[in-house]
């Protein structure tokens, strides 16, 4: 059987079809997220950013949704393309003890657009 | 083509040896970041460099050592490495710590022997 974390969640969409991309996170004083976008071989790369005073914010072909209720995040991709397909990270930031900030990663979400 | 230029792109080395990773930008950059990323797993961060100092070690074991010489270059000694610490090493940049995205180069990809 498949063991828990060996495998990323796998959302497969047609070319052409709109994707959704969901990351819960987990710090209510979360105030600055960011997803980004990681193909093979290559490092993450920004896709988009919304910080916590805002519910919505739109870019090319993307729209990121911000319910800190529930503390949820989605990536909206509109008209998917082959060039897509890749891994989507969100990521969430925390304040240390110390004063500094650092980023946490989502456990990623594999995308694969289907011709 | 990344504004973080990372070399090498592929390492592999024993256990007893010494290495270097080497990360640059010219983007003006304040802040740089070294993670570790296994496979099917998110970055883990390691170490943040804020105005060439460092800010956070995250418990990093002390064969991991970086070094931040100037703005631009970030650097990370390897000595003494074990198999488990094979991976992708990614460096990033962002305009300052706080709320900025960062900018990750596409890493260098590290095998203990």
């Amino acid at each position: 059987g498949e063991s828990v974390g060996l495998h990323l969640p796998t959302l497969s969409v047609q070319e052409g079809d709109n994707s959704i991309i969901n990351c819960a996170y987990s710090n209510s004083a979360s105030d600055y997220f960011i997803w980004y976008k990681q193909e093979s071989g290559k490092g993450p790369q920004f896709i988009i950013d919304i910080r916590s005073n805002m519910d919505k914010r739109q870019g090319q072909r993307v729209t990121v949704l911000l319910n800190k209720t529930v503390k949820h995040l989605s990536l909206q991709i509109a008209a998917t393309q082959p060039g897509d397909s890749a891994v989507y990270f969100c990521a969430e930031n925390e304040e240390e003890t110390s004063g500094t900030y650092k980023y946490i990663f989502g456990t990623g979400t594999r995308l694969k657009v289907l011709a | 083509d990344t504004e973080v230029t990372q070399t090498p792109k592929h390492l592999v080395m024993g256990m007893t040896n010494k290495k270097s990773l080497k990360c640059e930008q010219h983007m003006g950059h304040r802040a740089m970041y070294w993670y570790k990323q296994k496979a099917k797993k998110p970055p883990e961060l390691m170490f943040v460099y804020s105005y060439e100092k460092l800010s956070i070690n995250e418990s990093v074991p002390s064969r991991f050592s970086p070094e931040c010489p100037n703005s631009s270059l970030l650097n990370l000694h390897l000595h003494a490495l074990q198999p488990e610490d094979s991976a992708l090493y990614l460096c990033a940049s962002s305009q300052q710590v706080l709320n900025q995205p960062q900018h990750f180069g596409d890493g260098t990809r590290l095998s203990i022997l």
